[in-house]
């Protein structure tokens, strides 16, 4: 199986904060890689797809970049509503693993 | 607008089996593959299986492989989880998940909001 490792496990800043967020695979995965924006009680929904795509309707300050095992998940200018819990996952081969998660809290 | 409205959740006893169905509308189902991802209380994300569209190939977590059977029913909309010799560490949130197409090489959107299994005696 393809292990995912996020990192850091939880994250603490402040409104207007540029934050980076990193998601490491076990083996290549060229540039399948997803994140996903949780909030407390929701279901995910996803952000960014194939690496580097922003899902429709998802503000421009989310990007991603990276390709084989290395990939981040970059939040330019922090908003309130951006304090969530974000994973990366898989989608090259079975099983779809993700991310353990990164915790966005406020500081 | 797609949507994705699971059932079927509830307590159940070690052992014990349970159905979930997931319905879903404002898409052509049988055109794309679906998923369940599950979320035990305070824990992360984790894949339990996949369908196509035409039912033709479905895959599984080993967690869960030999215990759980996914299946659909394109005539009637509706995606489904057969859970049997359920245990306590299954207990988890489950939602019903459309893939893009297909889940390989895809990503899942839209969720639906869940159904809740708890297995306890």
């Amino acid at each position: 199986d393809i292990q995912m490792t996020q990192s850091p496990s939880s994250l603490s800043a402040s409104v207007g904060d540029r934050v980076t967020i990193t998601c490491r695979a076990s083996q290549s995965i060229s540039s399948y890689l997803n994140w996903y924006q949780q909030k407390p009680g929701k279901a995910p929904k996803v952000l960014i797809y194939g690496a580097s795509s922003l899902q429709s309707g998802v503000p421009s300050r989310f990007s991603g970049s990276g390709s084989g095992t290395d990939f981040t998940l970059s939040i330019s200018s922090l908003q309130p509503e951006d304090f969530a819990t974000y994973y990366c996952q898989q989608s090259y081969t079975t099983p779809y693993t993700f991310g353990q998660g990164t915790k966005l809290e406020i500081k | 607008e797609v949507q994705l409205l699971e059932s079927g959740g509830g307590l159940v006893q070690p052992g014990g089996s349970l159905r979930l169905s997931c319905a879903a509308s404002g898409f052509t189902f049988s055109s794309y593959a679906m998923s369940w991802v599950r979320q035990a209380p305070g824990k992360g994300l984790e894949w339990v299986s996949a369908i196509s569209g035409n039912a033709g190939t479905t895959n599984y977590a080993d967690s869960v492989k030999g215990r759980f059977t996914i299946s659909r029913d394109n005539s009637k909309n509706t995606l489904y989880l057969q859970m049997s010799s359920l245990r306590a560490d299954d207990t988890a949130v489950y939602y019903c998940v459309k893939c893009t197409i297909n889940c390989y090489l895809g990503w899942f959107d839209p969720w639906g909001q869940g159904t809740l299994v708890t297995v306890s005696s």
